[in-house]
């Protein structure tokens, strides 16, 4: 149980594209999903906390219009890339919390970015 | 927002030796939670160990909890060449529901 998937797991776009990740709960439902990214031998930073059917959270220093984060049922939360940047290439994962256990989070693998 | 810190930032090791990692963190928790990541892959959770514990096993792996310190260390012992990876402790906030914030990790190298 507590599957979560991503797609695509690898997407490749030109500079000024924008791109859509989907991130699914499989087998629960999904009241809270996070959005992190990381960059190259680094952590995994915070981008965004969203909850169903309201808007998302942003941690500061990230950018709301460039990162649309919808979060319209609760098996499904996207993160689009708007008008990429080579310097948005990174690896973002996401993961999701099964609301009837509020302390425990299950990631998804994970989508490589990169932008030429 | 990082709050944890481990050490070391690298460890290269022999096959068959033990491995330590340490995990200090800033704020107080519900759960700490080790995961590791092999190059250019997701996240693997290992283990949890919850506010009111002091250890937990788990096969070769053996983590302890200091919450009067905020300190984590995750052991492998008898390592493989196989345990080469990432290693991220990650601590849950006591606000329920809040994400999992991330240390910046050690890289451990395992070589036969």
């Amino acid at each position: 149980g507590a599957v979560v998937s991503q797609h695509p797991s690898r997407v490749i776009c030109k500079s000024g594209t924008s791109v859509k990740i989907e991130c699914r709960s499989l087998d629960f439902q999904a009241t809270t999903m996070f959005w992190y990214r990381q960059f190259p031998k680094q952590s995994l930073m915070l981008m965004a906390t969203s909850n169903e059917g309201s808007k998302a959270t942003y941690e500061q220093g990230v950018e709301k219009d460039k990162f649309l984060i919808n979060h319209a049922s609760l098996t499904l939360s996207t993160l689009t890339v708007t008008s990429a940047h080579p310097e948005d290439s990174s690896f973002y994962i996401c993961s999701a919390r099964n609301g009837d256990r509020p302390y425990e989070q299950y990631f998804g693998p994970g989508t490589r970015l990169t932008v030429t | 927002s990082q709050q944890g810190e481990e050490d070391p930032q690298a460890l290269s090791i022999q096959e068959g030796e033990n491995a330590t990692m340490n995990c200090s963190y800033k704020t107080s928790i519900n759960n700490l939670q080790w995961y590791r990541q092999n190059s250019g892959r997701g996240l693997v959770h290992l283990i949890l160990i919850r506010s009111n514990e002091r250890e937990k096993h788990s096969g070769r792996l053996r983590v302890t909890l200091d919450t009067s310190k905020k300190s984590s260390s995750l052991l492998i012992t008898a390592s493989r060449a196989a345990d080469t990876a990432s290693y991220f402790c990650a601590t849950a906030p006591n606000q329920a529901g809040t994400a999992l914030i991330f240390g910046k990790g050690t890289t451990l190298s395992v070589s036969s």
